[in-house]
Parts: C-alpha cells; structure tokens; sequence
C-alpha cells in the first residue's frame, strides 16, 4: 500500500530536548516536506527537499531542521524545541500531478 | 505570492442536503487546485483535483471544477451524508522549483443526521 509514514503519533517534551520527528515513503517520490498545522493559521510548510541531499526553506523553518540521505526519509528535527512549536506536524510526498500525500500527523507539545 | 481563499466556517447541514464551500486562488500562472479532506484525529486525505481550466474533479459524490474566469475552484456535493464530517482544505500549487501546496484556512463541516 502506498503510504507516508510518520512516528510518533504524539510526543511530548520539554523545552530544550532535542527531538526528532521520523517521516518515511514508499512511492519513490523525490519531492517531499513537512508542514506544521495552527488553528486559525491553516498549513504552513516548514522545508521541502526537491531529492536526496537538496533540502530547502519554506514560510517557517526557524527551529527546525531537516536532511535527507536517502529517497525514502526524510527526518524533522528540533534541536532546541520551544512552547511555540507545539503544533501538528504533517510530512508529505509529491506525486506525478502535484498532489501531495499526507502522512497521519505527530501531535507535539513542548512544555 | 499564491494564495487562497475559502468560505468560514464552520457549515451545519442536515443529512442529504446541498453542499457549497466556496474556494478562490490568486496564482502566478495556471496552477494545480486541490480539495483536501480531514477526518477528526486523522491527516489529509486528497479527494479531488484540476490540473487545467474547465477540468472537474470528482470523487465520492465530490466536485469541483477549474473557472479560471473567476480563479475559483469550488466544491459541491448533492446530497451530504453524517459520514461527511470533516474539514475541507482548498490548495493551489503552481510548481515552479518549489512545489509546495498553498492552502486555505480549512472549513469545519458537520452533518447531522
């Protein structure tokens, strides 16, 4: 089945503890990225890799970061995490025609 | 840059009535529009699209239908079920060398039975 798979689910933390937010593929998409979910604010992408080593910037990227070594994963990380990235997070992959597969979400809070 | 627009929720309807939400873009170019549902604790699930204007999209009883006329995109359904409740994302993406998805504020639907 063709998916996007993300872990955890839920997750919380505290305020400094590195984290990292796992996001897997197996479409064999070269496009993919990550969005954060806010009330009221909608889906705003966070950083995109058009493929393996090619990461870049979206509308959000301060305090996160991202790589991508192979085709399949591609990792969110929170090195220092804040209150204010408490948020849902979705990874996603591109397909032929633009449209993007969502993977089910991590739920993140940060005290 | 791109943008979209879609009506405020959140819509109450009673089970097998007409269903309207309205989606408007602002795009360099021609984009890609979509409509995304989300079902409570679940992610986004894709459920129809337009690549080219006068194109409709459709798909479990969904549509929709590219007016590059009006640069709307807006969804309908004729006959809603309780089974419909969700949150319903418009996105527009205009490629380019990032293909990222530009997307309206969501809007809440509840469908009562």
């Amino acid at each position: 089945e063709a998916q996007v798979t993300q872990n955890p689910r839920y997750l919380i933390t505290v305020t400094g503890k590195k984290l990292t937010v796992t996001c897997s593929q197996n479409m064999n998409h070269e496009y993919m990225s990550w969005y954060r979910q806010d009330p009221g604010l909608g889906l705003r992408q966070i950083y995109y890799s058009m493929n393996v080593e090619v990461t870049d910037k979206g509308d959000v990227p301060e305090g996160y970061k991202v790589s991508r070594k192979e085709k399949r994963n591609f990792p969110l990380i929170l090195e220092s995490p804040s209150p204010n990235q408490t948020s849902l997070y979705f990874c996603a992959s591109r397909g032929m025609e633009y449209e993007q597969y969502f993977g089910p979400g991590t739920r993140l809070t940060v005290t | 840059g791109d943008s979209v627009t879609q009506m405020e929720g959140p819509v109450t309807l009673s089970e097998e009535a007409f269903l309207t939400i309205n989606c408007t873009y602002t795009a360099t170019g021609y984009p890609s529009l979509f409509w995304y549902v989300q079902y409570p604790g679940e992610g986004l699930q894709l459920l129809l699209k337009a690549t080219k204007a006068d194109d409709k999209g459709s798909n479990k009883g969904f549509e929709a239908t590219y007016r590059k006329e009006t640069t709307s995109f807006h969804l309908e359904k004729g006959s809603v079920q309780v089974s419909d409740s969700a949150v319903y994302f418009c996105a527009a993406n205009s490629g380019g060398s990032n293909y990222k998805l530009t997307f309206g504020k969501g809007t809440l639907l509840t469908v009562n039975p």
